[in-house]
């Protein structure tokens, strides 16, 4: 089945380490892109790709980093420099403008 | 840039009941989707509808372009339809390919 996996769904870790959330799809898309979702609020942005070795920062890019050396896959390492890095972290990804495809989310907490 | 801004923020509606979610946005788009959360999180897309009008069983949605707002209806709600539906937008103007969201409207549906 296509679709796009994030690994892992729930992830903790210690205030002043960094942490890199899996996304991976096979959807044959070339735009992926990183959500952030705090308790009660809608989606805001972190970062978009549209081409492998090209990514954009979005609305909170700060704090955060993204590679894209392959179409399938987009990591988003959330580093110590996020000041508020509790959060519910989406991948998407689709074919550019059109219909959005969502991964299930990881849960980071951090402590 | 856009703003996206969804009303009612909460509803509860009785089964079987009918509902109009509506989306307003500040600027000309060329990307209107709606999507439905999850009480687990997972946002799965329900209609691309950047004008016109589509029906996909129990839901449909219209976009009115040139005044800037959509509107998403449920008939015959059932207890499923509960969780948070999201408006997200992309503007003409934008350089890249990517959604701002609204602020969502939370469903309770109850037996």
């Amino acid at each position: 089945d296509g679709g796009i996996t994030q690994s892992p769904k729930y992830l903790f870790r210690k205030e002043g380490q960094n942490v890199t959330l899996s996304c991976e799809q096979n959807l044959n898309h070339d735009a992926m892109y990183w959500y952030r979702q705090d308790p009660g609020q809608g989606l805001r942005l972190i970062y978009y790709s549209q081409i492998v070795n090209d990514f954009q920062k979005g609305d909170i890019a700060e704090g955060y980093s993204v590679s894209r050396e392959k179409k399938e896959s987009f990591p988003l390492t959330v580093t110590s420099a996020q000041k508020n890095p509790t959060a519910f972290y989406l991948c998407a990804s689709s074919i550019p403008g059109r219909l959005l495809h969502f991964g299930n989310g990881t849960r980071l907490t951090v402590t | 840039g856009i703003q996206v801004e969804q009303s009612p923020p909460d509803l509860i509606l009785q089964e079987g009941a009918n509902s109009t979610l509506r989306c307003n946005f500040s600027d000309s788009v060329n990307n209107l989707q709606w999507f439905h959360q999850n009480p687990w999180g997972q946002l799965i897309n329900l209609f691309y509808i950047p004008s016109g009008t589509k029906q996909n069983g129990r839901l449909s949605a219209t976009t009115v372009a040139t005044e800037r707002y959509s509107l998403l209806y449920i008939s015959s709600s059932q207890t499923t339809d509960s969780g948070v539906y999201f408006c997200a937008v992309d503007t003409i103007k934008a350089a890249g390919n990517k959604l701002t969201f609204g602020g969502g409207t939370r469903v309770l549906v109850k037996p």
